[in-house]
């Protein structure tokens, strides 16, 4: 059964530290690894990770695969209020299947 | 662009009532998705047109959930009855195959009591 696992579920950390969020895959053929944040609407798309290795940067954000050990991972430095949310990994497979994980809550305290 | 519009925002039902989410995609993404979101299960994929046509209707969770798209510009979800347990945000999102990432809706937040 293809599987997204993400964790931790949730974590509360302070304005200023890093966070690093993991995300662990297994789905038939797998195609891509996203990343959403989603706040009290709908999930926005942060990165989309194909190639293994390969860092993507977006800001204080950024992600990267292995899919050797089939994970991924998603850093948030610097971190602000802002940056409270839901994130979501998922995979892509079977060209158009995205299978979600359930996330995990970061809490960012002034 | 306007993005994925879904309609209505919030729905409260009473059970047996037959409900009808709307959703209209980004012009020019040939993809289009329901998904449902609870705490309990996540987001889950129901259905998946591809040029408007159905390909992939496995996550529909029984008989009493059906979905549409009459053509590139509208998709409906209908849940006839409704039950308490339909209750979940049901998003849409669309996406143009081989490109980065879907586009979500902001959901319809459904409510059965």
């Amino acid at each position: 059964e293809d599987k997204v696992v993400q964790s931790p579920l949730s974590l509360v950390v302070h304005e200023g530290d890093t966070v690093t969020l993991n995300c662990s895959y297994e789905v038939t053929n797998f195609r891509s690894l996203l990343w959403y944040k989603q706040e009290k609407k709908a999930p926005t798309f942060l990165f989309m990770l194909t190639s293994s290795g390969i860092e993507k940067k977006s800001g204080r954000l950024s992600s990267i695969l292995d899919k050797k050990e089939l994970f991924s991972i998603l850093n948030i430095t610097a971190t602000q209020t802002g940056d409270s949310a839901v994130y979501l990994c998922a995979a892509l497979f079977n060209d158009y299947k995205l299978s979600f994980g359930a996330g995990t809550t970061v809490t960012v305290r002034a | 662009d306007a993005g994925v519009i879904q309609s209505p925002r919030h729905e409260v039902t009473e059970m047996g009532q037959e409900v009808t989410l709307r959703c209209k995609p980004i012009s020019g993404h040939n993809s289009l998705f329901w998904y449902r979101q609870t705490m309990m299960r996540g987001l889950e994929l129901l259905i998946y047109f591809n040029n408007n046509v159905p390909i992939d209707d496995s996550g529909m969770p029984e008989d009493r959930f059906s979905a549409k798209m009459p053509n590139a510009s509208f998709s409906t979800l209908k849940i006839q009855p409704s039950e308490p347990r339909d209750s979940a945000v049901y998003f849409c999102a669309s996406s143009l195959i081989g490109t980065h990432g879907y586009t979500f809706g902001s959901g319809t937040r459904l409510t059965v009591v």
